[in-house]
Formats: C-alpha cells, structure tokens, sequence
C-alpha cells in the first residue's frame, strides 16, 4: 500500500475551516484516498473517500488534484466536537479489508 | 441499528496469561477485521476474516489468532501474553471482502487491554 504522509498536528478555532493535506506519492491506479477519525478511547470512523477531484458528503469535502499524488481534506465551520485524530490511507481492491492507518493528524479545535 | 460491539470493555491480564476478545459485527456484514492500536499511534491490523475463514493477517507472531464463526462473530485470542501487547483492540465489520474498492469499514468501540 502507498505510504501517506501527513501533519502530526494542527490547532484550529471554532468556526475555521480545517484542512489537512495528506502527501502520497507512490499511489497506484487502482487506489482510492480514504479519511477517517478517531476520538480518544473510541474507534476510527469512516468520513470520506474519494479516486479523484472532488468529493464532499455531509461532514467533509475531499480535493484530489490531478496527479493524484496528495489529497486534502477540508472540515467547514469546525465545532470543538471536531477535536479528533484525522487519518488519511490510500489502498485499492488489492488491499481487500486491510486498511493500513499513519499516525494521523491530531486536531485540536479551541474555543 | 447496533453497530459493533465488542466485550469486554477493559480487560487486565498478567504477563504469560492467555486472554480472548470478542467481537459481533454489524448485521449483515460478513467481514470481521481486527487491530491493535498502541497509545499514541494508529490501529495497525492482524487479522481479516470473511465467511469463516481467514483472508489477511499481518505482521504479529503466533501468539495471536483469531476465528470466526457461523453467525459472523469473532474471537481474537492472545496466548503467552506480553507487556507489550498492552493496547486497544479494535474489530472492524464490513460488508464486503477483498473484491471491494471500498475501504469503508465500522469499526467498534475497542476492548482496552492492560497487561502488568
């Protein structure tokens, strides 16, 4: 699976929009771009996922440039219930169920 | 609808004892995936499971297996254990198996295992 690298931590304050860019750059064809999060002491949680462009669902929007090779995630108007660890993954059909997490990007949303 | 559930909650073992974590999926998911998650890092994964039988592990010794049965649930089983193998555990349910594109899983609330 495509390695990912991304930001150990990012601080924010209520009602800023929140964007967490995720660098992978040896993903392959058939590899989607994954986020997840997790609050303490609870499992991750599924947000978004997207192949390329743009996607965006109720909680996040998702940039995926052209090249494929960094993807952004972007939380509008956080509230401090957004204060979480942020994941980003990349894997395809190959990776099946397996889902390979980074240390993730730990945000703190402050009041 | 239940999500995942997993039992127990917390669990605190001494080093060489044996311990069994269990896990019931979402209804209607045939996939069970386990991982472990040390503090302070993300959840690395040991074992997928699907229709009863075993379809990826990961890098962890022997000591660690796991099975899955009729009704979908499933039980990580942790022998000789270690204090290193203090961690969350976590199980993950989904509906498909490796033919999928979606890594879309749903992962329960953890049993947190504390070995002194």
């Amino acid at each position: 699976l495509a390695k990912t690298t991304q930001p150990i931590s990012m601080d924010s304050y209520e009602g800023q929009e929140v964007n967490i860019t995720c660098s992978h750059n040896n993903i392959a064809t058939n590899d989607y771009i994954t986020w997840y999060q997790q609050f303490p002491s609870q499992g991750p949680r599924f947000i978004i996922q997207g192949y390329k462009t743009k996607v965006t669902n109720e909680v996040a929007s998702l940039f995926i440039p052209a090249d494929r090779k960094s993807s952004t995630l972007s939380l509008p108007r956080v509230s401090l219930s957004d204060t979480a660890v942020y994941y980003c993954l990349v894997g395809g059909k190959a990776a099946g169920n397996k889902l390979t997490f980074g240390g993730g990007t730990r945000v703190l949303v402050k009041p | 609808d239940a999500g995942v559930t997993q039992s127990p909650t917390h669990l605190i073992k001494t080093r060489g004892q044996h311990v069994t974590l269990r896990c019931s999926p979402i209804s209607g998911h045939k996939s069970v995936s386990w991982y472990q998650q040390v503090l302070g890092q993300g959840p690395q994964f040991i074992f997928q499971y699907y229709e009863k039988e075993e379809r990826g592990r990961g890098n962890f010794p022997d000591r660690f297996s796991a099975r899955q049965f009729p009704n979908y649930s499933s039980e990580l089983n942790v022998n000789a254990l270690l204090l290193g193998d203090s961690a969350l555990y976590l199980c993950a349910s989904s509906f498909f198996s490796g033919a999928s594109a979606s890594n879309e899983q749903f992962f329960g609330p953890g049993t947190r295992l504390t070995v002194l």
